[in-house]
């Protein structure tokens, strides 16, 4: 079964600093999605970004980058220029590509990230 | 564009009471539906997922049912409820084609208190 591992219950970060946060994905799937997702206090869930498991470009979304190497089956988010606003649970997931059949996503348990002013 | 509707934004019930959590998206025909919970400080748990109107898929056994009446309606239900399903209830739709294929997109959520 796949499971996603984010190994970093919480984070902290000084605004204006870079940031990190991990996840690990176990698969033996080679066509799948990733994504970030953000939920702030308001408890919307927010997608972050979104990584294609064919395409080897790294995807980026303004401050929000990742790190997907594929090999590894890791799946990294950067928050550069950290903001107050980016205060969250960030929950990493995973999802099979079945090309438009129910698919479901597989959340990871999240991480907390603080941002320091 | 999209946009998808929950309600109530917040419910107490006793144990024992019935529930009802409604989920109603616009902008799309023939969405692939879903209902997570989220415990408190847990991640997320896929209760029940639709493809189509009467065609409900439960990820896990428990006290709670889904129903699918109309395309873009996605109910969930208990007729008696427990302590045990107080949560963060989030119903989301499925992007299936198109550059956001495969997102979810989530409703505001509920926050059901059983007590």
């Amino acid at each position: 079964a796949q499971t996603v591992t984010q190994s970093q219950p919480e984070m902290s970060v000084q605004e204006a600093e870079t940031v990190t946060l991990s996840c690990t994905y176990d698969t033996s799937e080679s066509d799948y999605y990733l994504f970030w997702y953000k939920q702030p206090p308001s408890r919307q869930m927010i997608l972050v970004i979104r990584q294609e498991a064919y395409k080897q470009q790294n995807a980026t979304e303004n401050r929000f980058s990742v790190n997907f190497q594929k090999a590894a089956k890791s799946f990294s988010l950067k928050i550069s220029d950290s903001q107050l606003g980016d205060a969250a649970m960030y929950f990493c997931a995973w999802n099979m590509n079945y090309g438009g059949s129910q698919g479901n996503l597989i959340f990871g348990k999240g991480t907390k990230l603080s941002v320091k002013p | 564009s999209q946009t998808i509707h929950q309600w109530p934004a917040t419910l107490v019930q006793p144990v024992g009471s019935p529930l009802s959590l409604e989920c109603t998206v616009e902008g799309t025909s023939n969405p692939n539906l879903y209902w997570y919970r989220q415990a408190a400080g847990r991640g997320l748990q896929l209760l029940f997922y639709s493809i189509g109107i009467g065609q409900i898929s439960s990820e896990v056994p428990q006290n709670l049912s889904a129903s699918r009446p109309q395309d873009r309606q996605f109910i969930l239900s208990s007729k008696k409820l427990l302590l045990s399903d107080s949560g963060f209830y989030l119903c989301a739709w499925k992007h299936l084609h198109g550059a956001g294929a495969n997102v979810l997109t989530f409703g505001a959520g509920s926050r059901l208190t059983v007590l």
